[in-house]
């Protein structure tokens, strides 16, 4: 079974500029998260989304947004970029109601110029 | 959010035995204990999780203490391929059904041929 897979995998953007980044979960799990991870503030929460419905949002300014389709793909959007948005973004997909055991993905590095 | 204490980094040596400790003193009744790993340039990896009883399993063994202030994720026989960063998260529900992991800083484990 194919694992989670994200892309792209890197990419630069300039201050100002949006970006979406994509992520397709283990097949049959429905259930999607998004993390953020910088060396600073490390491994942080930023929504996560089940059945097209985001279920949970953590606190991050409202410029991040997601979605996620009715294959569970997911999207994340991130608009008027700012340098402290470089980060590696994380996805993460599990089962219905077995959200213990997520499968994360490689990672998005996005950095910010 | 509750939140988890541990060591910032530990060394042990190869094909031996390594007890990571955590110290999760305002952990709720309804928190679910968590490990995961994040290895050099890769997503974090789930190890194991419990509420109460210890727990095996084929990657380690989690030793849960009594009043659940604290918990040791144990890796029987540390190999070279042990070596990452070791996370113990708490994990719960918030609104909406949605299942929720908050990570801290982790435990960075060097594994020492």
């Amino acid at each position: 079974k194919a694992g989670v897979t994200q892309t792209p995998r890197y990419l630069i953007k300039t201050r100002g500029q949006q970006v979406t980044l994509s992520c397709s979960p283990i097949s049959g799990h429905r259930s999607v998260s998004w993390y953020q991870q910088t060396p600073g503030q490390g491994l942080q929460f930023l929504f996560e989304y089940f059945s097209e419905t985001q279920r949970n949002k953590g606190n991050f300014p409202g410029r991040f947004s997601g979605r996620q389709f009715s294959n569970s793909r997911s999207e994340m959007n991130v608009s008027t970029l700012e340098l402290g948005d470089s980060a590696l973004y994380l996805c993460a997909s599990s089962l219905a109601g077995q959200s213990y055991e997520q499968y994360f993905g490689p990672g998005t590095r996005l950095t910010v110029t | 959010d509750a939140k988890t204490t541990q060591p910032n980094s530990m060394e042990s040596n190869e094909e031996e035995p390594v007890h990571l400790p955590c110290n999760h003193s305002t952990i709720s009744g309804t928190d679910y204990i968590h490990w995961y790993r994040q290895l050099p340039s890769q997503g974090p990896e789930y190890v194991i999780h419990g509420l109460t009883s210890n727990v095996n399993n084929r990657m380690a063994s989690l030793a849960i203490a009594e009043d659940r202030k604290s918990s040791t994720l144990i890796l029987h026989r540390a190999t070279l391929r042990d070596a990452a960063v070791y996370y113990c998260i708490l994990g719960g529900w918030s609104g909406a059904g949605s299942y929720q992991l908050t990570f801290g800083k982790g435990t960075k484990l060097s594994v020492i041929p």
